[in-house]
């Protein structure tokens, strides 16, 4: 099945700086890469997603650019502020099946 | 406002007890799905649903139970509950093709 590996686990950034996390796929028939936004006690919240036919995305602060052929897919936040603090969670799926979530990446942005 | 619900957010109960999580969702969605997340840690999947009486396990060996007889509703059971069962369970939904998953405001459990 899918294995979706995420990095780093935590970060911890500077309010004004940017910050990455980076995802890697295993299943070259994954197509839909969406990224989710938790903050403590909350559910999980979509904050942008890309498909395989495209290679980036941006929406405001963030971005999302996806490597098909590496099988990767990095978020990137930029110009950072106290409220980004969350969990941040990469998914891969495919047609068919469940989304394949990453293990999470607890960011910190300080002020 | 559609939605997808959970009920109750919080439980606390006996080691042994048989308990039910409910989902219900008002989105229309056919797809269903049950993660058990520990705190801001990783979301396992445990079951899942892509339409009426269609149920599969996930990723994590899980000792509940799903059914899903109507398109809204999808229920977690755990027959008998125990202190390792403790943890959040969230419900989710999509729509049918690659689309986002929304998820429920969760359940979180606790077995003493």
């Amino acid at each position: 099945g899918e294995n979706v590996e995420q990095h780093p686990s935590t970060l911890s950034v500077q309010e004004g700086d940017s910050a990455v996390i980076k995802c890697t796929y295993s299943d070259s028939a994954s197509n839909y890469f969406p990224w989710y936004k938790q903050e403590l006690g909350k559910r999980p919240q979509l904050i942008i997603d890309i498909r395989s036919n495209v290679g980036e995305k941006k929406d405001q602060r963030i971005a999302v650019t996806l490597n098909k052929t590496a099988k990767h897919f990095s978020l990137h936040i930029t110009e950072t502020q106290p409220e980004d603090s969350a969990v941040y969670f990469c998914a891969a799926s495919k047609p068919g099946y469940a989304l394949n979530f990453g293990k999470g990446t607890s960011l910190l942005v300080t002020p | 406002e559609a939605d997808i619900y959970q009920t109750p957010r919080y439980l606390v109960i006996g080691t042994g007890k048989k308990i039910t999580l409910e989902c219900s969702q008002t989105m229309g969605h056919d797809k269903m799905y049950w993660y058990q997340q520990d705190p801001g840690m990783e979301l396992h999947l445990i079951h899942y649903s892509y339409g009426v009486n269609s149920t599969e396990k996930g990723d994590l060996s899980s000792e509940s139970t799903v059914s899903r007889i109507r398109t809204e509703h999808f229920p977690l059971t755990l027959e008998s509950a125990r202190p390792s069962h403790t943890s959040q369970y969230l419900c989710a939904s999509s729509s049918q093709g690659i689309t986002e998953a929304f998820f429920g405001q969760g359940t979180r459990l606790t077995v003493v």
